[in-house]
């Protein structure tokens, strides 16, 4: 089945430091999401980004599916930026109906430091 | 309202019990989805559920019985759990499960629920 890794696996920073996080996937994808799952488990939908490049605020995503890779780019990190990011990329699971299906990859847990 | 809500929150139960876990949107998507989601690892899915009928099913221990009643709602069925079936458990729904024709390219993002934190004693 589909590859999904992320990149790196933990990272601290201080406030205010930009980061950078990646995540390489080994096929052909439908779409990929980018989510933040704060410390009481909720999945907050950051991106969904198959392809190109996208801004909300702070937070930037680029997709580039010819060569199987997303960034999601955090600037100016706030304390409130910890916890763990996931990608996700959507493949058909269901050959029948054409249902998709959501892999995850292991995720990038981001710590802050005030 | 991108909300979709689950109910309980928390739940503890002993092996011989049955229980379930709801799920609830009301944003017209027409596929939800199960994930299983253990203690520092990504969530895993369990089932897709696609205009009410049921899609995908990740080769699930017959112990757990999805249902969806209606477009709206979707039901986990617990029974005779096992310790290690201890998780936090995710309900998620999208506009429908595909969506890369026609120019619906966003038709398969999907929304998650707060979750149920689940406990088998």
């Amino acid at each position: 089945g589909i590859q999904v890794e992320q990149s790196p696996p933990d990272l601290i920073l201080q406030e205010g430091a930009n980061s950078t996080l990646r995540c390489n996937f080994s096929d052909s994808v439908n779409n990929l999401q980018w989510f933040h799952q704060n410390p009481w488990g909720q999945l907050i939908n950051l991106f969904y980004i198959p392809s190109g490049t996208k801004q909300n605020g702070r937070l930037s995503a680029t997709t580039v599916a010819t060569e199987r890779y997303s960034l999601l780019y955090i600037s100016s990190s706030q304390t409130t930026d910890s916890g763990v990011y996931f990608c996700a990329v959507g493949i058909i699971g269901s050959e029948i109906q054409g249902a998709q299906k959501l892999v995850f990859g292991q995720g990038t847990r981001l710590t802050i430091n005030p | 309202d991108t909300e979709v809500t689950q109910t309980p929150k928390h739940l503890v139960m002993g092996m011989t019990n049955k229980k379930s876990l709801k799920c609830e949107q009301h944003m017209g998507h027409r596929a939800m989805y199960w994930y299983k989601q253990k203690a520092k690892k990504p969530p895993e899915l369990m089932f897709v559920y696609s205009y009410e009928k049921l899609s995908i099913n990740e080769s699930v221990p017959s112990r757990f019985s999805p249902e969806c009643p209606n477009s709206s709602l979707l039901n986990l069925h617990l029974h005779a759990l096992q310790p290690e079936d201890s998780a936090l458990y995710l309900c998620a729904s999208s506009l429908d499960v595909v969506g890369l024709a026609e120019g619906k390219s966003s038709y398969n993002e999907q929304f998650f629920g707060p979750g149920t934190r689940l406990t088998v004693l």
